[in-house]
This record gives C-alpha cells, sequence and structure tokens, in this order.
C-alpha cells in the first residue's frame, strides 16, 4: 500500500516549456487534490477532484489544468511554464467527496522554471 | 475569501515544555478543524482533527477548538527535538481545506 505518489521528485524546466505531473492513490479516495507550497505562503489549493468525472479549481487555478484520468490518477498540467509557477507542488486525496475527511499528501514535486 | 492565520514563529521551547499553537480562521461557516505536522523537505501528515467545541487528546497532544472565538489551538506536552517542524493549521469548509502558513516549532534538547 504506498498511499499517495508522485512523479517526478524534481523537475528543471525552461519558461515556455510543458510539462504534466502526474499523482496516483491506491486507497481508493474519491477526492483528489492539487496544491502548490511556497515560503512564507502555506499551501494553496490549485484545482481539486470531489469525485472521478469532475475538477474545480481552487485558490490559483491560473496557468494550470487538470485531468482525473480514473479513481486512481490526477494529473496537473502546466502548458508553458513561468518562473513564477516555480514552488513544490503537493498531490492529496481524501474518501469522501466533498466531506470534511482526512487529506493524505504524497511526497511532492519540487519544479524549478528557469 | 478564507482565511486562517497563524503566527509564523519561530516558537521555541526547552525539551519537556509544553508547546502551545494558536491559529485563528475567519469563516463562521467553517466545519472541521485540522493539524498537520511538515517536517523540512517532506509533507504534511495529519497530527489531530476536531470537529467540536472544547479539548480533544491524543498521546502528547491535545487540540482545543472555540468555534465562538474563531479560535483553534495546538498544546505539545512534555516536547521532544523530534517535534521540531513546522505546524499547520487547516480548516474545512465549502469542500475545500484552507491551510494557515504554519508555526515554526524549534525544541531544543
Amino acid at each position: 500500500n504506498a498511499g499517495v505518489t508522485q512523479t517526478p521528485k524534481f523537475q528543471v524546466l525552461k519558461t515556455g516549456q510543458s510539462m504534466t505531473l502526474q499523482c496516483a492513490q491506491d486507497m481508493n479516495h474519491n477526492s483528489m487534490y492539487w496544491y502548490r507550497q511556497d515560503p512564507g505562503m502555506g499551501l494553496r489549493l490549485i484545482y481539486y477532484s470531489a469525485s472521478e468525472g469532475t475538477t474545480d479549481k481552487g485558490e490559483v487555478p491560473n496557468g494550470y489544468n487538470v485531468s482525473r484520468l480514473n479513481k486512481r490518477e490526477f494529473s496537473l498540467r502546466l502548458e508553458s511554464a513561468a518562473p513564477s509557477q516555480t514552488s513544490v507542488y503537493f498531490c492529496a486525496s481524501s474518501e469522501a467527496a466533498g466531506e470534511s475527511e482526512t487529506q493524505y499528501f504524497g511526497p511532492g514535486t519540487r519544479l524549478l522554471v528557469l | 475569501q478564507k482565511e486562517v492565520e497563524q503566527n509564523s514563529g519561530p516558537l521555541s521551547v526547552p525539551e519537556g515544555a509544553i508547546a502551545s499553537l494558536n491559529c485563528t480562521y475567519s469563516d463562521r461557516g467553517s466545519q472541521s478543524f485540522f493539524w498537520y505536522r511538515q517536517y523540512s523537505g517532506k509533507s504534511p501528515e495529519l497530527i489531530m482533527s476536531i470537529y467540536s467545541n472544547g479539548d480533544k487528546e491524543d498521546g502528547r497532544f491535545t487540540a482545543q477548538l472555540n468555534k465562538a472565538s474563531q479560535y483553534v489551538s495546538l498544546l505539545i506536552r512534555d516536547s521532544q527535538p523530534s517535534d521540531s517542524a513546522t505546524y499547520l493549521c487547516a480548516v474545512w469548509g465549502y469542500s475545500t481545506l484552507t491551510f494557515g502558513k504554519g508555526t515554526m516549532l524549534l525544541v531544543s534538547p
């Protein structure tokens, strides 16, 4: 039981390049989330998926797209990376769609955009 | 816009002391409250959740909630150097979790 996994662990991009961050969970959770964490800013929600087939914007969605590929997988895409997207990205999952449930976090992806 | 406020610290306590971490939130409709611990370079992990007014104890940790004052706290008894980390307060409401910026705790031997 791996919990929440994320790939890659580290990535360096040049401005304008695109990439997809992958997230998968093996806990049969309904809800999945993407956060970014910046120094002094805390964790901020980018997008979430309350259940398979649905996605919603969070606090900071601009510059990102998401895909809930199936119940296990939730990907985050940067179409044209900008230096402002340099951050640590965390994926999380929770059991109940739209309810107050514990969120379990993946190990994070550290992204540097030059 | 929901806001969750925490003192950034660092909060420095000696080993064996009680550490008190505080959090205030802006949305009176908030339903559930969580404390996460995050070690440097690692992901957040849940320590405590609390849903109703009063105290909730789990080992050395006690969470306290006062919805009238919109205040949540975390007490860590018998603090250990391994408790040194950043503690994130999180508030659930309207299908999302809003995090504070975290308080860094340093426990000195």
